[in-house]
């Protein structure tokens, strides 16, 4: 079956840029949407269709796709955005993925 | 303003049944597709189910096809889940979310369904 592949876990410091990877053979002609899920909340989307942020997302949110690789970059960090984060997509079946997950952890 | 508010998770024993609802407001609800996804403790994000604006359109995840049913009531603004033959592995918080114009655009706060002997 289709996999998304992403790191278990980011540290990043505080100010820093943190960058989570999602790979999959399909994303070359899929679309990627990023996921963030604080502790105890539900998931909330930052970025749809590999680049796209959605209003009220702050801009230090960026996402990027090249070949099979579709990447979440978290600009200039904060605590606040400490946060498991999933990426999403589907298969050449449209069967929808979600990867493992990535905790990011700002210290 | 969006609103999703799921209820009706509990606590059954293996092969019991459980009925899921999820009241949305803060948007026209019949014109748009929903899902439900799940997301076992301490675990990753599962897509469950969708279903369209008219329900003409549904699919299932292959973890539940033939045991859970979803469907929508676009005079109520209500989304259920129907879940029959429940496993220990079915035990997760269930979230439903608006799937339309981006999938899972917005979340309810989820509801935890327990299955357990």
């Amino acid at each position: 079956s289709y996999e998304l592949t992403q790191p278990p876990s980011v540290s990043v410091s505080p100010g820093q840029s943190a960058r989570i990877t999602c790979s999959g053979s399909a994303l070359p002609k899929k679309y990627v949407f990023w996921y963030q899920q604080k502790s105890g909340q539900a998931p909330v989307l930052v970025i749809y269709e590999d680049t796209e942020r959605p209003s009220g997302i702050p801009d230090r949110f960026s996402g990027s796709s090249s070949g099979t690789v579709a990447t979440l970059t978290i600009s200039e960090a904060q605590v606040d955005d400490e946060a498991d984060y999933y990426c999403y997509s589907t298969d050449t079946n449209n069967k929808s993925v979600f990867g493992g997950g990535t905790r990011v952890t700002v210290l | 303003e969006l609103h999703l508010l799921e209820s009706g998770g509990d606590l059954v024993q293996p092969g019991e049944s459980l009925r899921l609802s999820c009241a949305a407001s803060g948007f026209d609800f019949p014109n748009y597709a929903m899902s439900w996804l799940r997301q076992a403790p301490g675990k990753g994000l599962e897509w469950v189910s969708a279903i369209s604006g008219r329900a003409d359109n549904i699919y299932y995840a292959d973890s539940v096809r033939g045991r859970f049913t979803v469907s929508r009531d676009n005079s109520r603004n209500i989304l259920y889940l129907q879940m029959s033959g429940l496993r220990p592995e079915d035990t997760a918080t269930y979230y439903c979310a608006k799937d339309a114009p981006r999938p899972f655009d917005f979340w309810g706060q989820g509801t935890l369904v327990i299955v357990s002997s």
